[in-house]
């Protein structure tokens, strides 16, 4: 069983907020993602992380930041929140044995 | 660079219906294949996967047979229930590149009673 967590599960904000997104994960995993998912349901990557201290911006342009100070935390921030910033944030975890994912339940981010 | 096509949805059956959502990948390495799946309200989750050609994956009651001659991964069940409605995704990941996976763009699936 796959333990990764995102907190909160569903936020509404107003423009111009900082939020950040909370991930974590039990399973010592060293790899750790960040996606968007539009209504489409396409899944872009927006940050990428092979360990601690180390952080990579993905495929699609994002105005946010991530860290990674513990293995099992990355949560990701929004500076100044804006309508355009409204979607669903997946965060995923994996091992470099495997390679399959393993995803958190979803942040649904609404931005007014 | 590596790409994987899925069939654009909504599939729409009826239950007890047989199943196929194609999937078919260009990889320059030697890749893994897997079919996830998004059940309403939740993150995604693994549903089988393949690690070498023409190994099958299979789980509750769905399966997928790698081939590698065809560049091919389709997701078949032979008879889908109404709980089975959910969005599809297949994926790649290049064992001998990054750790970033290449999904598909999903395809939903809508089962009637």
């Amino acid at each position: 069983e796959a333990d990764i967590y995102q907190t909160p599960r569903y936020l509404v904000i107003g423009t111009g907020k900082k939020i950040t997104l909370e991930c974590s994960q039990t399973m010592g995993h060293d790899k750790m993602y960040w996606y968007q998912q539009d209504p489409g349901m396409e899944l872009h990557l927006i940050h990428y992380s092979y360990g601690v201290n180390s952080t990579e911006k993905g495929d699609l342009s994002s105005e946010s930041t991530v860290s990674r100070i513990r293995t099992e935390h990355f949560p990701l921030t929004l500076e100044s929140a804006r309508p355009s910033h409204t979607s669903q944030y997946l965060c995923a975890s994996s091992t470099g044995i495997s390679y399959e994912q393993y995803f958190g339940p979803g942040t649904r981010l609404t931005v007014t | 660079g590596d790409s994987v096509t899925q069939m654009e949805g909504p599939v729409t059956l009826s239950e007890e219906a047989f199943l196929t959502i194609n999937c078919t990948y260009t990889a320059t390495g030697y890749p893994s294949l897997f079919w996830y799946v998004q059940y309403p309200g939740e993150g995604l989750q693994l549903l089988l996967k393949a690690t070498k050609a023409d190994d099958k994956g299979s789980n509750k009651g769905f399966e997928a047979t790698y081939r590698k001659e065809t560049t091919s991964f389709h997701l078949e069940k032979g008879s889908v229930q109404v709980s089975d409605s959910a969005v599809y995704f297949c994926a790649l990941s290049d064992r001998g590149g990054s750790y970033i996976p290449t999904f598909g763009r999903g395809t939903s699936l809508i089962v009637h009673p």
